[in-house]
């Protein structure tokens, strides 16, 4: 089974600055899948960003980027120039693809995120 | 493109009664997976459905439990006789058909409370 941790419960930062948030995993598949979930006060899902594990290059989307390490099992998540709605719930998830496609997404326990004005 | 719908938003259940909890993936989408959030953890993976089809039910406890996705309306998630450690969100989320992994768009989720 896999597991996904993350080991910093909550971090703050001042706004415009930059943050990193950790991922680990562990699985002995070799192909997979990473996302970065944010939950805001709201408690939505709102998906952040998407790494397929045999793209080498690491995924961004604009603020947003990963540091992953494969053979560490490592998927970090930076956010750049933080603003003050990047305050939310970080969550990490694995999803090993079934031969048809899709499975289920198994999460971490989250990271809370606070960005101070 | 609506987004995955769920309702209610909030539901107060007292202990033994059914909870009924309905998901509305987004347009096209045919696949639907239900999770779990209990007070401050992560979400847990309770079953994933297609079109009148249970494709896995291994994070669904096995009593009092059920999920259903038929043909025409929403999934239903099925909570018979509940107890005070069912109270957590339950959120829905939707992926379209198999073109590959595809991922997956979360529902505002659901409240439940039982008193």
């Amino acid at each position: 089974a896999q597991t996904v941790t993350q080991s910093q419960p909550e971090m703050s930062v001042q706004e415009a600055e930059t943050v990193t948030l950790s991922c680990t995993y562990d699985t002995s598949e070799s192909n997979y899948y990473l996302f970065w979930y944010k939950q805001p006060p709201s408690r939505q899902m709102i998906l952040v960003i998407r790494q397929e594990a045999y793209k080498q290059q690491n995924a961004t989307e604009n603020r947003f980027s990963v540091n992953f390490q494969k053979a560490a099992k490592s998927f970090s998540l930076k956010i750049s120039d933080s603003q003050l709605g990047d305050t939310a719930m970080y969550f990490c998830a694995f999803m090993k693809p079934a031969g048809f496609g899709n499975e289920k997404l198994t999460f971490g326990t989250g990271t809370r995120l606070t960005i101070i004005p | 493109n609506a987004g995955v719908m769920q309702n209610p938003r909030h539901l107060v259940r007292r202990r033994g009664q059914e909870a009924r909890l309905r998901c509305s993936p987004m347009k096209g989408h045919s696949h639907v997976y239900w999770y779990r959030q209990l007070p401050e953890e992560g979400l847990k993976f309770m079953v994933y459905l297609q079109k009148e089809n249970i494709i896995d039910e291994s994070g669904m406890p096995k009593e009092r439990f059920s999920a259903e996705f038929p043909k025409e309306g929403p999934s239903i998630l099925r909570i018979q006789q509940v107890v005070r450690g069912d109270s957590a969100a339950y959120f829905c989320a939707s992926s379209p058909p198999l073109t590959g992994v595809d991922t997956q768009y979360f529902g505002p989720g659901t409240r439940l409370t039982v008193l």
